[in-house]
């Protein structure tokens, strides 16, 4: 079956220390999503790409990285600058930017230990 | 985009119908609304979407009004699984669909037995 898979489902780090979520997709799609959420809040995007080798930053790119050097992964690292990173991430996709539907992963939860 | 507003939370009674609004009173021309929901800890699934015409799918039906301004999301036989939050979104269909979705705090539906 076609869809986004996400790893893993739950991540601990530490203080200082850069963790890497991956997200995969198998459904062709060009565009591809990250966004955080918070308990009780809507989403807010991170990072997007449209196509590979290209991505743009999203309302809360900092403290953040990613790549997109295959057209079905698109990689979230959370780097040390992220001070407060304690969320549920959330992967999704599209055919491309200006798709109707977006099609998202089962999310990471991420937490600081 | 268009601000929405939604109520935080409705009940309804398992088999009846959950009738869902939405208040979009900035809403121009060529804005859809959009319908997602999102199952506890799981990303949002997409439901149904709309520019002035009432739309009906598999999932549930969309009512809009004559003059746009609000919108309401029809289950018609709600069951236990259908209890999720749902978000109602406005946007430029063919802008930039995951960089322009803005998710909001949606309302929670609770199915009761």
């Amino acid at each position: 079956d076609g869809g986004i898979t996400q790893s893993p489902k739950y991540l601990f780090r530490k203080e200082g220390q850069n963790v890497t979520l991956s997200c995969e997709q198998n459904l062709n799609h060009d565009a591809m999503y990250w966004y955080r959420q918070d308990p009780g809040q809507g989403l807010r995007l991170i990072y997007y790409s449209q196509i590979v080798n290209d991505f743009q930053k999203g309302d809360i790119a900092e403290g953040y990285s990613v790549s997109r050097e295959k057209k079905e992964s698109f990689p979230l690292t959370v780097t040390s600058a992220q001070k407060n990173p304690t969320a549920f991430y959330l992967c999704a996709s599209s055919m491309g930017l200006k798709g109707e539907k977006l099609f998202f992963g089962s999310g990471t939860q991420l937490s600081v230990l | 985009d268009a601000k929405t507003t939604q109520p935080p939370s409705m009940d309804c009674a398992e088999g009846r119908a959950a009738n869902l609004p939405c208040n979009h009173s900035t809403i121009s021309g060529n804005e859809y609304v959009y319908w997602y929901r999102q199952i506890h800890s799981q990303g949002p699934q997409y439901i149904i979407h709309g520019l002035k015409n009432n739309e009906t799918n598999e999932m549930a039906s969309l009512i809009i009004t004559e003059d746009r301004k609000s919108s309401t999301l029809i289950l018609p036989h709600a069951t236990l699984r259908d209890t999720a939050v749902y978000y109602c979104i406005v946007r430029i269909r063919g802008e930039t669909s995951g960089s322009r979705l803005t998710f909001g705090e949606g309302t929670q539906l609770t199915v009761n037995p």
